[in-house]
């Protein structure tokens, strides 16, 4: 069973960082794109970015661009969404996304349960 | 950015009936788009991609259809388990953009 588990999301003051962590089991992670996408009360759902299999391509929304960093650690089944200089609109519900293991326009098949960043002083 | 629009925002149905959620996108995207179902208090959930493939395990009274700009979310007998906000996606380029959602209930 595929399984995505969030963690790391924090009251955190403005300006300041965050690590979110992801470990994903029952499948073959190396394998697969994965994608972060975050959601807002009331503002819906936003795609965070995109990483590929062997981390040598990733893909950021341009409000997270030179702030936010995605990484994933293939040896232990952990995708990473550093945050810096975090803003009062980057609050939101983070969530950890299996994409495809070939086309990424295929996209997405499994979603974490999620985990809240609070960005507020 | 490809912008997609959903519409109706919100619709109220009765058990057994038809629904039909439709998005459009300001520009070709193929068929690069999914559907997800968000039940209240839960992460979203995968029902469409490909515009028109079931995901493994969805119920078949959920169906997509649609290529280009347009495309449609069709619940061929609404029950009551499908109460939920549903969202469309287009995966053709980053970024990757969501429509505003569409928000089912039961009347």
């Amino acid at each position: 069973e595929v399984q995505l588990v969030e963690s790391g999301g924090d009251l955190v003051q403005p300006g300041g960082s965050l690590r979110l962590s992801c470990v994903a089991s029952g499948f073959t992670f190396s394998n697969y794109w994965m994608t972060w996408v975050r959601q807002t009360a009331g503002k819906g759902l936003e795609w965070v970015g995109n990483i590929n299999q062997d981390d040598t391509e990733t893909y950021y929304v341009d409000s997270v661009k030179g702030r936010f960093t995605i990484s994933r650690d293939n040896a232990k089944n952990l995708l990473f969404l550093q945050m810096n200089s975090l803003r009062a609109e980057d609050t939101a519900v983070y969530y950890c996304l299996r994409g495809s293991s070939g086309l990424v326009r295929l996209g997405p098949d499994y979603w974490g349960q999620g985990t809240l960043v609070t960005v507020s002083s | 950015d490809i912008q997609m629009t959903q519409s109706p925002s919100s619709v109220s149905a009765s058990v057994g009936d038809r629904v039909t959620i439709t998005c459009r996108a300001n520009q070709d995207i193929s068929n690069w788009l999914a559907w997800y179902q968000q039940k209240p208090g839960k992460a979203p959930k995968v029902l469409i991609y490909g515009a028109s493939n079931l995901q493994s395990g969805v119920p078949s009274r959920f169906s997509g259809s649609g290529f280009g700009t347009d495309f449609t979310l069709r619940i061929s007998s609404l029950q009551p388990e499908d109460v939920a906000t549903y969202y469309c996606q287009q995966a053709k380029n980053f970024p990757w953009t969501f429509g505003q959602g569409t928000k089912v209930e039961i009347k």
